[in-house]
């Protein structure tokens, strides 16, 4: 069965640091983009980063960039996104995800989430 | 960066209604347009890509149109289970951006 299971979400303190992980399984790990999107509570979706397959190839938004970083180990098909310097407006709900194959894909397969809140 | 405004926000609409939600791309991104539903407290789900193409699963009564600027997701007969917030998001380049979202409430 397809499915991407996010994990290390929880309470972190202004300024801290805090690492997501998402294990995949089920399809051809290294032959797709994946990526974290997040939103906030009671808000809408917000795209914040994008790897390639090969993970040679990363993009991020404006509002995560210089702080966040997106990896892949293809050899345990996991994802990973380091949070640093983590702001309140950091707080959501983030979703790992899975692009179709191919260039300019959409999103065919999202986790369950995993909440973030950023508070003192 | 490419903004995506949707309209409306949000819709009221009754159970059998034809409902259409427009998104607007601030420059032209060709057919490179999804559409999700998010359903409260669940994942989002892919319904159209590529701005027309109906996602392997999907009930026929969602359908997409569009390219350019100007897109629309159309349901017709509303269902029950349809009652949900829906997104656009544009694939063309990066940063990835989506639509601020139109919830479809029940009337």
């Amino acid at each position: 069965e397809v499915d991407l299971l996010e994990s290390g979400g929880g309470l972190v303190q202004p300024g801290g640091s805090l690492r997501l992980s998402c294990a995949a399984s089920g399809f051809a790990f290294n032959t797709y983009a994946m990526n974290w999107v997040r939103q906030a509570p009671g808000k809408g979706l917000e795209w914040v980063s994008t790897v390639s397959g090969s993970g040679s190839s990363t993009y991020y938004a404006d509002s995560v960039k210089g702080r966040f970083t997106i990896t892949r180990d293809n050899s345990k098909n996991t994802l990973d996104l380091q949070m640093n310097s983590l702001r309140v407006e950091d707080t959501a709900i983030y979703y790992c995800s899975k692009d179709a194959r191919g260039y300019n894909q959409p999103i065919e397969l999202w986790g369950q989430g995993t909440l973030v809140t950023v508070s003192s | 960066d490419i903004q995506l405004t949707q309209s409306p926000a949000p819709l009221s609409a009754s159970v059998g209604d034809r409902v259409t939600i427009t998104c607007r791309a601030s420059q032209s991104i060709g057919s490179w347009l999804a559409w999700y539903q998010q359903r409260p407290g669940k994942a989002p789900k892919l319904l159209i890509f590529a701005a027309s193409y109906l996602q392997s699963g999907v009930p026929s009564r969602f359908s997409g149109s569009g390219s350019g600027t100007d897109f629309t997701l159309t349901i017709s007969n509303l269902q029950p289970e349809d009652f949900a917030t829906y997104y656009c998001q544009q694939v063309a380049s990066f940063p990835r951006t989506f639509g601020q979202g139109t919830r479809v409430e029940i009337k």
